[in-house]
């Protein structure tokens, strides 16, 4: 069964590096996603991507971070300068169409240090 | 502005038992409500959706929930709770269904499952 990957599971940075993570959506998908959960707080929506643009994005979204599908098949989340406030699980999702289900990767764990 | 309230951080049932998450949206226009659920280590599945077809919807692994628009809820149930039922479980509301909108979630609810 198709699924989106993400990498790494688990990534440990020092406040102010930069960090990206990485996400392989399912390869006919059009419609794609970043969402992070703080721990103990709520899945929240942070950007979605179609058509090799931003579509929309949420105020948590600043200028530290972006979005990139460089090559068709990875879609990725850049973090600038990393803040404390970062560390969460970030989840990368896609969907094929626009009326269809979200499939979600298992997550990467960012810790700043 | 749409959200959802899921009441309840922490369920435990029984082994066998009724399994009930509660969920309420509040949305200024017909929703499109969903449950998610995260196993250990994985990332989100779907259960069910409801589009705005049948109010009673049927999921996988034996789940259901029911769209009540005169309470706007949306809550899971399932008749008989499993061990392997134990997870996190999300309720999720979008706008924008059919224009690849974002999901606006819950704060989850923990299922517990005690033999």
């Amino acid at each position: 069964e198709p699924e989106v990957t993400q990498t790494p599971s688990h990534q440990v940075t020092q406040m102010g590096q930069e960090v990206i993570l990485r996400c392989v959506p399912i390869s006919n998908h059009l419609y794609f996603y970043w969402y992070r959960q703080i721990l103990g707080q709520k899945v929240e929506f942070l950007v979605s991507f179609y058509n090799n643009e931003i579509s929309e994005k949420s105020e948590i979204f600043d200028d530290q971070f972006s979005v990139e599908r460089p090559d068709g098949s990875n879609f990725t989340l850049k973090i600038r300068s990393t803040k404390l406030e970062d560390s969460a699980m970030y989840f990368c999702a896609s969907m094929a169409g626009s009326d269809t289900e979200a499939f979600f990767g298992q997550g990467t764990r960012l810790t700043v240090v | 502005a749409q959200s959802v309230t899921q009441l309840g951080s922490h369920v435990s049932v029984s082994e066998g038992a009724l399994v009930l998450l509660r969920c309420n949206y509040s949305s200024s226009v017909p929703p499109y409500l969903f449950w998610y659920v995260q196993y250990p280590n994985q990332g989100l599945q779907l259960l069910l959706k409801y589009t705005s077809a049948a109010t009673l919807v049927k999921g996988i692994n034996g789940f259901e929930a029911e769209f009540k628009k005169s309470e706007t809820s949306f809550h899971l149930t399932k008749p008989s709770a499993h061990m392997s039922d134990a997870a996190e479980y999300f309720c999720a509301v979008t706008p924008d269904y059919n224009q690849g909108g974002k999901l606006i979630f819950g704060q989850g609810t923990e299922l517990s499952v005690k033999p």
